[in-house]
Formats: structure tokens, C-alpha cells, sequence
């Protein structure tokens, strides 16, 4: 099965720095790669995805990069602000089947 | 609010014994997943149902089984409870079609089992 992992696990930046947190998937037919943010003892929402026919996909702050040939993507995030402090996870999957989530990255912007 | 419903919020129980969690998913959505997340861990996966028919299996214990009712709303029966157990778990429902689009989460249900 799809096997998915994140880095780093911890991630400490000043506020207006810059956050790049990155994931690898396994299964070469994983066509949805999604970022959710989790804040504390909340559910996981969607911030933004990025489909395997697309190689950068950007809303405001935030920007996912895909390389599909080294099976690779990326989460950016420019101009942090102490509310980007969360939990982010990365996610694959392939066509149906379920989300295979990366293990996690908790940010935290220091103010 | 997402539109997927998880009850109870919260659940507290002693080992050994047996609960149900409950889970209804956005109209319209077919798919419906569970997922585990433990104290300060990511979210495994543990089982899909799609249309009232089972998926994909992650890493499901055989303590542990689900369904989906033809009204689609999905339940996860937790039996032989071990204190391993607690986390939170969170049920989310997707529309599927040629390529997968989002999952949206329910709120979670915090079981503890002392």
C-alpha cells in the first residue's frame, strides 16, 4: 500500500519567516496529494491540494509543489503568523481509494 | 461545520467492555472513512466504506469492526477495550469520482477507556 512520509516532525520559525515542510509517497499511481492543518484537539482541514496533472498550485500564502517523477511534494508557507502555529499533515492517495497521511509536522511561529 | 456528524463527542470506559461510535456523512458523500489518532500522533487509517460496501482496510484491529447502512451513515464498534485504545477518532466522507477529491472531517469522538 501507499506509504507516505514527513519532515521534519517539528518546525520553529520567527514570525514572517518562511515554513517548508515536505513529504514522499510511495505508490507511483497516487494521483491527490492534500494538506490539511490541524489546530489542537480540532478536526483536520483542508488548506489546499495539489492533483498529479499540475506541478505548483499557490493560494495566497500558501503553495504546494509536486514532483512526480522523484515522487515528492511540498508545502510552503510565506509570511507566518502566530495563527499558522498547527499541525500539518500531508496526505496521498490513489484514484478511490483513502487518504494515507503523513505523520505530521507541528509548526510553531514564534512571535 | 463541515457537515459530518460524530457521536457521542466524548466517551469514557472501562476496559473490557464495548462501545459504538457513530458517524453521518455529508449529503451526497458515498465514502466514508475512519481514522485513529492517538495522543500526539498522526491519523491512521482503519477502515473506507463506499455505498454501504467495505474498500479499503488499514490497520484495523479484529477487536475492532464497522459498517456503513444504506442511509450511509457508518458505525465503528470498538469491543474488548484495552487502555491502548483511547485516542480520538475521527470519521470523514468524501465524493468520489476520477480523481479523489477532499476529505471532510467530523469533529472526532474522544474515547477514554480507564
Amino acid at each position: 500500500g501507499e506509504n507516505v512520509e514527513q519532515h521534519p516532525s517539528t518546525l520553529s520559525v520567527q514570525e514572517g519567516d518562511s515554513a517548508v515542510i515536505k513529504c514522499t509517497y510511495s505508490d507511483s499511481a497516487s494521483n491527490y496529494f492534500p494538506w490539511y492543518k490541524q489546530e489542537l484537539g480540532k478536526r483536520p482541514q483542508l488548506i489546499i491540494d495539489i492533483r498529479s496533472n499540475v506541478g505548483e498550485k499557490k493560494d495566497q500564502r500558501i503553495a504546494v509543489t509536486l514532483n512526480k517523477t522523484a515522487k515528492h511534494f511540498s508545502l510552503h508557507i510565506t509570511e507566518t503568523q502566530p495563527e499558522d502555529s498547527a499541525v500539518y499533515f500531508c496526505a496521498a492517495s490513489t484514484g478511490r481509494r483513502a487518504l494515507t497521511f503523513g505523520s505530521g509536522t507541528r509548526l510553531q511561529v514564534q512571535p | 461545520d463541515s457537515g459530518v456528524t460524530q457521536t457521542p463527542k466524548h466517551l469514557i470506559t472501562a476496559t473490557g467492555q464495548r462501545v459504538t461510535l457513530r458517524c453521518s456523512p455529508r449529503s451526497g458523500d458515498l465514502s466514508v472513512y475512519w481514522y485513529q489518532q492517538s495522543l500526539d500522533q498522526g491519523l491512521q487509517f482503519l477502515i473506507q466504506y463506499y455505498n454501504g460496501e467495505e474498500r479499503a482496510k488499514g490497520n484495523i484491529l479484529e477487536r475492532f469492526s464497522a459498517q456503513q447502512f444504506p442511509d450511509l451513515h457508518s458505525e465503528l464498534n470498538l469491543s474488548s477495550l484495552e487502555l491502548g485504545d483511547s485516542a480520538l477518532y475521527f470519521c470523514a466522507s468524501s465524493v468520489e469520482g476520477l480523481y479523489n477529491t477532499e476529505a471532510f472531517f467530523g469533529q472526532g469522538t474522544r474515547l477514554t477507556v480507564v
